[in-house]
């Protein structure tokens, strides 16, 4: 299995600024994955991040809010922008994995952001 | 449409007792169906399911799928106060992308 670090851990920010996340893998993937999990909800994708190609967003989020890069084959970072209190969420990356004949992805351990 | 739906929502028992997690798709474009548990934070892996009536199994969890029936149970016997967490289930569509698609969860609560 993959080992994702995740960083920052958490973070209380100010509404109308930016955070940067990092998620580091320690072996080469395809494919990562960043994901939010608002209070009392289950994760919701944001967008898929390939190496060498665009992220690929899913319907309800965009790029100007939610950039994300993805410099080579173990690293990525979301940034979260111009933040209000709504973004207040645990955020997630994941990484595929193959498991038991299949596809499976890996996850972080998350980045709780609140925003005052 | 595109979901996946949890029963129930939460639920609390006591030790020993066994339960059972229920997880419910709709989709015409199906490839595994994945269980995960989270504790905290980071959701960890349990079963990856993609044939019908083949229980998989890992000490007092195990879990099976209908692709008849749209459905997934994920049974914990003995349960113990380590297995308090959230359960998701999450469906994987297929393609190029592996999207997974997750259900609300369901949140176990297990009291001594």
């Amino acid at each position: 299995s993959a080992v994702i670090s995740q960083k920052p851990s958490r973070d209380i920010c100010q509404r109308g600024t930016s955070l940067t996340i990092q998620c580091q893998v320690d072996s080469q993937v395809t494919m990562m994955f960043w994901y939010r999990q608002q209070p009392g909800q289950s994760l919701t994708l944001i967008a898929t991040a390939n190496q060498g190609s665009e992220a690929t967003y899913e319907s309800g989020f965009v790029i100007d809010k939610f950039p994300i890069s993805r410099p080579n084959l173990t690293f990525s970072t979301l940034t979260v922008s111009n933040m209000s209190p709504e973004d207040s969420s645990i955020y997630l990356c994941s990484v595929e994995g193959f498991r038991d004949y299949g596809n499976i992805q890996y996850f972080g351990a998350g980045t709780r952001l609140s925003v005052l | 449409e595109d979901k996946v739906v949890q029963s129930p929502l939460s639920l609390v028992v006591h030790e020993g007792d066994t339960v059972t997690l229920n997880c419910s798709y709709e989709v015409t474009n199906f490839r595994s169906l994945l269980w995960y548990k989270q504790e905290k934070k980071a959701p960890t892996f349990l079963f990856m399911l993609t044939s019908s009536g083949i229980e998989k199994k890992s000490g007092r969890l195990s879990s099976i799928l209908d692709k008849k029936e749209l459905f997934s149970i994920l049974n914990i016997t003995a349960t113990q106060t380590g297995d308090s967490a959230i359960y998701l289930c999450a469906r994987n569509s297929g393609g190029s992308n592996y999207k997974l698609t997750f259900g609300k969860g369901t949140l176990l609560t297990v009291n001594p």
